[in-house]
């Protein structure tokens, strides 16, 4: 399978824990992005690699959240002190190009239930 | 008010009907456009992929671009049940982030 993989694809914890999930893009993308989706919506940013580089973080990413791809391959984002209001879809895709604007390609997220 | 308006549904269809999704944006500076398909629990996968105004076919899907209203839509013809999905329609803020509609959930009824 040569498509973005995630894992875990399921976490449940209890609030205050730490959780970090993990992202594998599709080989040789050189971008890769982090999305949250919440129930009944669509994804919204969070926050995109190019190569090792964070270059852009949403408000939506508080001080609890940080994420990080230390090759310039797979990337983790960790939730610390973990809310209720942190339960959602974690997505993350991954595109190749230079431009911009091309297509990212989605894994099927982690899902995080904060009990 | 959300840059991206999308009706939620959810949307009902008997099986061979024609379906209409439709998205309104308020940010004139979005140029291009996308529709992803979302299956319960997994992640989306990209449809269709426009930038000028005007309509593109893939096979059964038509996707159509009106920028000077801020209006695009995504046609299914002869929809199926393997069609039953959450429809989202995308676009580009800046060169990188994407910025979603609420996403439409569909049902075709065999």
């Amino acid at each position: 399978d040569t498509g973005v993989s995630q894992d875990p694809r399921h976490k449940i914890t209890k609030r205050g824990q730490n959780v970090t999930f993990r992202c594998d893009p599709i080989s040789e993308h050189n971008r890769l992005y982090w999305y949250r989706q919440t129930l009944g919506q669509g994804p919204e940013f969070l926050t995109y690699f190019q190569n090792e580089a964070q270059l852009e973080k949403s408000r939506l990413l508080s001080d609890r959240f940080s994420a990080e791809r230390p090759k310039g391959s797979f990337s983790t984002l960790e939730i610390q002190r973990t809310e209720q209001g942190d339960s959602a879809m974690y997505l993350c895709a991954s595109s190749f190009g230079l431009a911009g604007r091309e297509t990212q390609y989605f894994g099927p997220g982690t899902r995080l239930l904060v009990l | 008010q959300k840059e991206v308006e999308q009706d939620p549904g959810p949307l009902s269809v008997p099986e061979g009907a024609i379906v209409s999704l439709n998205c309104t944006y308020s940010n004139s500076a979005f140029q291009y456009f996308m529709w992803y398909r979302q299956y319960s629990r997994k992640g989306p996968e990209l449809l269709m992929y426009t930038y000028s105004s005007g309509n593109k076919e893939d096979g059964r899907f038509t996707a159509q671009v009106d920028k000077s209203s801020k209006y695009i839509s995504l046609f299914i013809r002869d929809s199926q049940p393997s069609d039953s999905a959450t429809y989202l329609c995308a676009m580009f803020q800046g060169a990188q982030k994407l910025v979603f509609g609420q996403g439409t959930r569909l049902t075709i009824n065999p």
